[in-house]
């Protein structure tokens, strides 16, 4: 079983409509979590960063983790074509470990 | 831009050549990753050092070989290459140690291309 499971899509949905993406991890230690957007073959570019559980909010974008149902989300509104690309969920259990990525989701929206 | 610069952007070379691929992190970071992602497939670990020493390694072939230099750039040696090492090489940094923030940042990445 893979430390990090996320469902690698594609994931389809029209201009406008709300994103919801997910990952669930198998080690309890992972207390950071992020999320990454990769368009093809470019450099992963962060936009959201948690610590703890709950819910966190930038722009369009929320984070929620759920430390207990090892369980974290990313919500896009307002979606829009430029949105298109692959969301990446990374975790790692300290400052200091590795950073554990799940599969990537690709994501695609339609005009 | 993320802030962390890597070189070359691309690179195209023949079997059983060595490269270096090289990664200068963050201003202020002082851990540095690096990842490889083949063609349709999902970041692997490779290698992570902080200040200057290895913290932890990922699924690295005993072909490959990492160091952080003392002013924290890092170099990521590949040699006796083959094809299925063609692949996207990123290198990230985040500042490490003892502290909250630590998300990390990464480059636009090292395109190699083996042929």
């Amino acid at each position: 079983q893979k430390e990090v499971e996320q469902d690698p899509g594609p994931l389809s949905v029209p201009e406008g409509a709300i994103v919801s993406l997910n990952c669930t991890y198998s080690n309890s230690a992972f207390q950071y979590f992020m999320w990454y957007r990769q368009y093809s073959r470019k450099g992963p570019e962060l936009l959201m960063y948690t610590y703890s559980s709950g819910n966190k909010e930038d722009g369009r974008f929320t984070a929620q983790v759920d430390k207990s149902s090892k369980y974290i989300s990313l919500f896009i509104r307002d979606s829009q074509p430029s949105d298109s690309a692959t969301y990446l969920c990374a975790m790692k259990a300290d400052s200091w470990g590795k950073l554990q990525f799940g599969a990537g989701t690709q994501v695609v929206v339609t005009p | 831009d993320s802030g962390v610069t890597q070189t070359p952007k691309h690179l195209i070379t023949a079997t059983g050549q060595r490269v270096t691929l090289r990664c200068s992190p963050r201003s202020g970071d002082l851990s540095v990753y690096w990842y490889q992602q083949s063609l349709d497939q999902g970041l692997q670990f490779l290698i992570q050092y902080y200040n200057g020493e290895e913290r932890a390694k990922g699924n690295i072939l005993e072909r490959f070989s990492a160091q952080q230099f003392p002013d924290l750039h890092s170099e990521l040696n590949l040699s006796s290459l083959e094809l299925g090492d063609s692949a996207l090489y990123f290198c990230a940094s985040s500042v490490g140690g003892r502290q909250v923030n630590t998300e990390a940042f990464f480059g636009q990445g090292t395109r190699l291309t083996v042929v």
